[in-house]
């Protein structure tokens, strides 16, 4: 089954200093969905890029996908201590197909 | 902003119990999803519905479970008897297009704990 998986799975970086994280997935997708996790709450969807698309940015977030390499990764500039947070990309494979959340990467930024 | 929300917050139950979680969906949205995030774990999809059926299930979602759309708001998720392994995060989402065409809109989850 198709499954995304980021990576690192934890990463701590100084406030204003840039996060990047990074997913991988097993097969073909429609499209690919970040979401953050705030400890004990739902998931916030951030940004969506579809399978025909390669970079799309949202504020401080920069999503690139790479169909080829089956991967996609988040940047997020300027971090603040407020984006302190898990964050987990989801891939939509179509019809029949499970919408697919990866572990997460356990993002600290720290003021 | 409209939100999914979702009662109640923490549902503490014992072995054998039946439970129902609750979720009021965005009143304009109409795909339903329930999902379980066991701690320190990744978020699991479980069922999926539409048109007051279930269009999607995983291999969680046996019988013990089950999903109903009892009015035009609730949504609800029922754990007929609960083992020590259901104890995780439940999350209801909604959208108002099918699956990952759309972004999902979460509640903030009910921890159901089960003793």
């Amino acid at each position: 089954s198709q499954q995304g998986e980021e990576d690192p799975q934890a990463l701590s970086i100084q406030e204003g200093e840039n996060a990047t994280m990074n997913c991988s997935y097993k097969t073909s997708i429609n499209n690919l969905q970040w979401y953050r996790q705030n400890s004990g709450r739902g998931l916030v969807h951030l940004i969506l890029i579809r399978s025909n698309e390669r970079e799309k940015h949202s504020g401080r977030l920069r999503v690139t996908l790479d169909t080829s390499k089956k991967s996609s990764s988040l940047l997020i500039t300027a971090s603040r201590a407020a984006d302190t947070a898990s964050y987990f990309c989801a891939t939509d494979a179509g019809r029949g197909q499970n919408f697919v959340f990866g572990p997460g990467t356990r993002l600290s930024v720290l003021p | 902003e409209p939100e999914v929300t979702q009662t109640p917050s923490h549902q503490v139950t014992q072995m054998g119990q039946e439970v129902i979680l609750r979720c009021v969906p965005i009143s304009n949205h109409l795909y339903f999803y329930w999902y379980r995030q066991i701690l320190g774990q990744k978020v699991e999809f479980l069922v999926s519905f539409y048109n007051n059926e279930i269009s999607e299930k995983s291999e969680i979602f046996d019988d013990q479970f089950s999903v109903e759309r009892p009015d035009g708001s609730n949504f609800t998720l029922k754990i007929r008897s609960t083992k020590l392994e259901d104890s995780a995060m439940y999350f209801c989402a909604s959208s108002d297009w099918e699956w990952g065409n759309q972004p999902q809109h979460f509640g903030d989850g009910t921890r159901l704990s089960i003793l």
